[in-house]
């Protein structure tokens, strides 16, 4: 079975520094998508970044970048020069890749502060 | 521009009323999923389409059931709401292999 762990319940960043978000996995496929999610107070949750399982190199996409470590089967999240609208609650998912409509299991969420 | 439409994003029912939520997509994609979150934890997934072919969670309660009338449009029906079942609800959608894509959620409040 799938799992998703993320340890930071809560994190604290000052305006422009840099952040990591932790999250490991535990699935025995060996073909799987990583995913990280933002989701601010509005509730919407907004798609940031994905990583394959096979993709040799680590997936960015803007301020976003994810740091992919597959045989400790780590995908933290790495957001540089953070800014207050940043602060959000962000989740780590994951999907096995090549089951078609597998859904998502997500972890618990790590809640960041941007701190002025 | 918006692509997963949830309406409405609040909605007050009360104990026991039967209450429905809209999810509309303009992505043209085949599978259309339902989550309920509550307060502080991660979305549970309820049930999800692949096209027309329903597949409900094992702990999905039987209060909650779904329609799918069109590949655009999808429905949660809550027939009996209890104060535990008020939450944000999801939707989101995908294609297949690729990344789901979610609404802006709806907050029930059951009184």
């Amino acid at each position: 079975a799938q799992k998703i762990t993320q340890t930071q319940p809560g994190m604290f960043v000052q305006e422009k520094e840099a952040v990591t978000l932790d999250c490991t996995y535990d699935t025995s496929d060996q073909s799987y998508g990583l995913f990280w999610y933002k989701q601010p107070s509005s509730g919407e949750m907004i798609f940031l970044i994905y990583q394959g399982s096979y993709d040799e190199q680590n997936a960015t996409e803007g301020r976003y970048s994810l740091n992919f470590q597959k045989a400790r089967k780590s995908a933290n999240l790495v957001i540089s020069a953070s800014q207050l609208g940043d602060s959000a609650m962000y989740f780590c998912a994951m999907r096995e890749a090549y089951s078609g409509n597998t859904p998502l299991v997500f972890g618990k969420g790590t809640r960041l502060s941007v701190i002025a | 521009d918006a692509m997963v439409i949830q309406n409405p994003r609040y909605q007050v029912t009360q104990f026991g009323k039967p209450v429905t939520l809209s999810c509309s997509q303009t992505l043209n994609h085949n599978v259309m999923y339902w989550y309920q979150q509550k307060s502080s934890q991660a979305p549970k997934l309820l049930f999800h389409y692949y096209d027309k072919d329903f597949n409900n969670e094992a702990d999905t309660p039987d209060n909650f059931q779904s329609r799918r009338p069109n590949t655009s449009f999808c429905f949660l029906d809550i027939r009996s709401p209890g104060l535990g079942d008020a939450a944000m609800y999801l939707c989101a959608t995908s294609t297949i292999l690729e990344t789901q894509y979610f609404g802006p959620g709806t907050r029930l409040l059951v009184l």
